[in-house]
């Protein structure tokens, strides 16, 4: 069955940057498409941005833009998200999602999360 | 940015009974190819979402049938025919027709 299976938590200082993986399993990776999203809890999802494994082709949230980062490993199967200049405002639980290119993009099968803390 | 907003629901909801949750798109979802990109999610508390309706009214696999979509190009209700203990959480809406995917700020429920 399909399986994302993300990093652990991180705790980093301001500044600093952190990269974020999703290891994937249960179908073929290098022609798939992956989100990334963003959620602060008790709040709603944002959408960071998609990438094309076939091909590293990505598309941004306007507002993530020189936040965030998306490649691929085709190789491990493995989505990554790169977050540099982290402030506080970055601590939230990212996830990782396959967009289903069959089922208009929608996002099928989700990562279990990633909290990401940010303080000195 | 497509603007989704979604309605409350009078919590808590009586085990069994059906309950509507609604979602309005700021632009209509209905494309060139006949579809309307609008998704249901449901986040358990704790859980990551997980996909229930896309194509506005399209079950994902493995999806009861108690929950069903409907709506036009740019309203939306999702319907659950007897809520049951494990339909507790936050339901989504999101949009799929444009860049940036937008989600509405999420539909509590709750049960008595």
């Amino acid at each position: 069955q399909v399986k994302l299976q993300q990093s652990g938590a991180e705790l980093v200082k301001p500044g600093a940057s952190v990269k974020l993986s999703c290891k994937t399993s249960g179908y073929t990776f290098s022609t798939s498409y992956m989100s990334w999203f963003k959620q602060i809890p008790g709040q709603s999802i944002e959408w960071i941005g998609m990438i094309y494994a076939g091909d590293g082709g990505t598309g941004y949230n306007q507002k993530f833009k020189g936040k965030a980062t998306l490649t691929v490993d085709t190789s491990s199967s493995t989505a990554y998200m790169d977050l540099s200049s982290l402030t506080t405002e970055d601590s939230a639980v990212y996830f990782c999602a396959r967009n289903s290119y069959a089922h208009g993009y929608v996002m099928d099968a989700w990562g279990q999360g990633a909290s990401v803390t940010v303080s000195s | 940015d497509i603007v989704m907003t979604q309605g409350a629901l009078p919590n808590p909801v009586p085990s069994g009974e059906s309950v509507s949750i609604t979602c309005r798109s700021s632009k209509s979802l209905l494309y060139s190819d006949g579809k309307t990109y609008l998704n249901w999610y449901l986040q358990r508390p704790g859980q990551s979402p997980q996909l229930l309706i896309y194509w506005m009214s399209t079950r994902a696999s493995g999806v009861s049938d108690r929950f069903s979509g409907s709506g036009s190009g740019t309203d939306f209700t999702l319907k659950i025919s007897g809520v049951e203990a494990e339909d507790v959480g936050v339901y989504y809406c999101q949009q799929g027709l444009e860049f940036p995917y937008t989600f509405g700020a999420g539909t509590k429920l709750e049960l008595k």
